[in-house]
């Protein structure tokens, strides 16, 4: 059984751009969150969906957004990239809507220069 | 005060010898705990979740809930060096179904040979 897949693995852009990362969830699951890594504060919540509908949403500005199909695939994207928004960007597949176990992709390394 | 909270580590057991992780959670209604793995430059792994007060064991791993002093804890049987990485404890919150999960920052494990 395949695992989350994440594309791409890794992204380097210049500042003002935007980018869009994908995640596809294991095969069955329906919720996938988003996460973002950094040395200094670590995982942090960006947010939910469960059939395709955003159900909570972490303390990021509106340029961090999301979507998701009715395939249950993910993609998340951040506009008017700033140095900050360098990090690991991490998807998380649960098989259903509540309380259930996160699994996590490879994540994307994005850096931002 | 943060949500959920480890101690950082680093935390250095020989090999063999029994490795205790401990975090604490501030949401008397969080749900359900989990304990992720995750070594320098990889993804967080799932090793543990537990949802009832009391142990859950699988394999050298046992995780440790008590909802009454809102801590959650992980022992690791019989260390191996392979099991140097840091320990990420998660919770997720109270309020409704969600799979959002709410990180410590993680405490570094280092078995030593």
């Amino acid at each position: 059984k395949a695992g989350v897949t994440q594309t791409p693995r890794y992204l380097i852009k210049t500042r003002g751009q935007q980018v869009t990362l994908s995640c596809s969830p294991i095969s069955g699951h329906r919720s996938v969150s988003w996460y973002q890594q950094t040395p200094g504060q670590g995982l942090q919540f960006l947010f939910e969906y469960f059939s395709e509908t955003q159900r909570n949403k972490g303390n990021f500005p509106g340029r961090f957004s999301g979507r998701q199909f009715s395939n249950s695939r993910s993609e998340m994207n951040v506009s008017t990239l700033e140095l900050g928004d360098s990090a690991l960007y991490l998807c998380a597949s649960s098989l259903t809507g509540h309380n259930t176990e996160a699994f996590f992709g490879q994540g994307t390394r994005l850096t931002v220069v | 005060q943060k949500e959920v909270e480890q101690n950082s580590g680093p935390l250095s057991v020989p090999e063999g010898a029994i490795a205790s992780l401990n975090c604490t959670y501030s949401d008397r209604g969080s749900q359900s705990f989990f304990w992720y793995r995750q070594y320098s430059g990889k993804s967080p792994e799932l090793i543990m979740f537990i949802y009832s007060n009391g142990d859950k064991e699988d394999g050298r791993f046992t995780a440790q809930l008590n909802k009454a002093s809102q801590y959650v804890s992980l022992l690791i049987r019989d260390s191996q060096p392979s099991d140097s990485a840091t320990y990420l404890c998660a919770v997720t919150p109270y309020g409704g179904a969600t799979n959002k999960l709410i990180f410590g920052t993680g405490t570094l494990l280092a078995v030593q040979p």
